[in-house]
């Protein structure tokens, strides 16, 4: 039973298009993550979700849109694909805001061609 | 003030020989330091977690030195096997709940 889950877990789409990743934890957890990780394995945290709520919008273009329906679906649309998108896209949750443990689902390889 | 710096970007250990990444960080508001594991294709899974009031902590072959003074700690792997290689991150939770990570070290246990 996956505690966190995305979907899918390939995705190779053409420059200019909008596509959307989906995200779920069944941990009951309040707090979820969307992290970037290039090809260098640097992470980089986009946005954190606590009950809903945007808490951090980092330095993400706005073509990226985080929608969060309820506390269990953190999904990540991405409108206009551009080149520099390509990598490895990481949900995350953690119990609360600043919980010792964020567990993540096992990515999204995000290819634009 | 945000970073952490961890060292070495890829690290080749001889199985049974003992593995050693270090990170450093300037804000001294940081309150929690984990240590992530990621193998191929997956995502990060948390191995071990130090807070600064203490100097070590140990599980299993594993251990945290935690140096507050020098504002630095280090991930030894003692017995170092093939199922260790990995990428693996430190990281520290700052007083915006916000987890700052290092740019991560590739471990290879040659056999």
């Amino acid at each position: 039973d996956t505690a966190v889950s995305q979907t899918p877990k390939y995705l190779v789409t053409q420059m200019g298009n909008d596509k959307s990743i989906k995200c779920e934890q069944n941990l009951g957890h309040d707090t979820m993550y969307w992290y970037k990780q290039d090809s260098k394995k640097f992470l980089k945290i986009m946005f954190s979700y606590n009950n809903k709520e945007l808490i951090i919008n980092e330095t993400v273009p706005n073509r990226f849109s985080p929608k969060s329906p309820d506390k269990a679906h953190l999904n990540l649309h991405i409108n206009s694909l551009e080149l520099g998108d390509s990598a490895v896209y990481f949900c995350a949750s953690s119990a609360q805001l600043g919980g010792t443990e964020a567990f993540f689902g096992q990515g999204t390889r995000l290819t634009v061609v | 003030q945000q970073q952490v710096k961890q060292s070495p970007q890829s690290l080749i250990v001889q199985k049974g020989g003992i593995s050693i990444i270090n990170c450093a960080y300037e804000n001294t508001a940081f309150d929690y330091f984990p240590w992530y594991q990621q193998f191929p294709g997956k995502g990060p899974a948390l191995l071990i977690a130090i807070r600064p009031d203490v100097s070590e902590k140990k599980e299993g072959r594993f251990t945290i030195s935690f140096n507050k003074s020098a504002k630095q700690f280090s991930l030894h792997i003692m017995d170092s096997q093939p199922g260790d290689s990995a990428t693996y991150f430190c990281a520290a939770l700052d007083s915006n709940y916000q987890l700052i990570w290092g740019a991560g070290t590739k471990l290879i246990i040659k056999p």
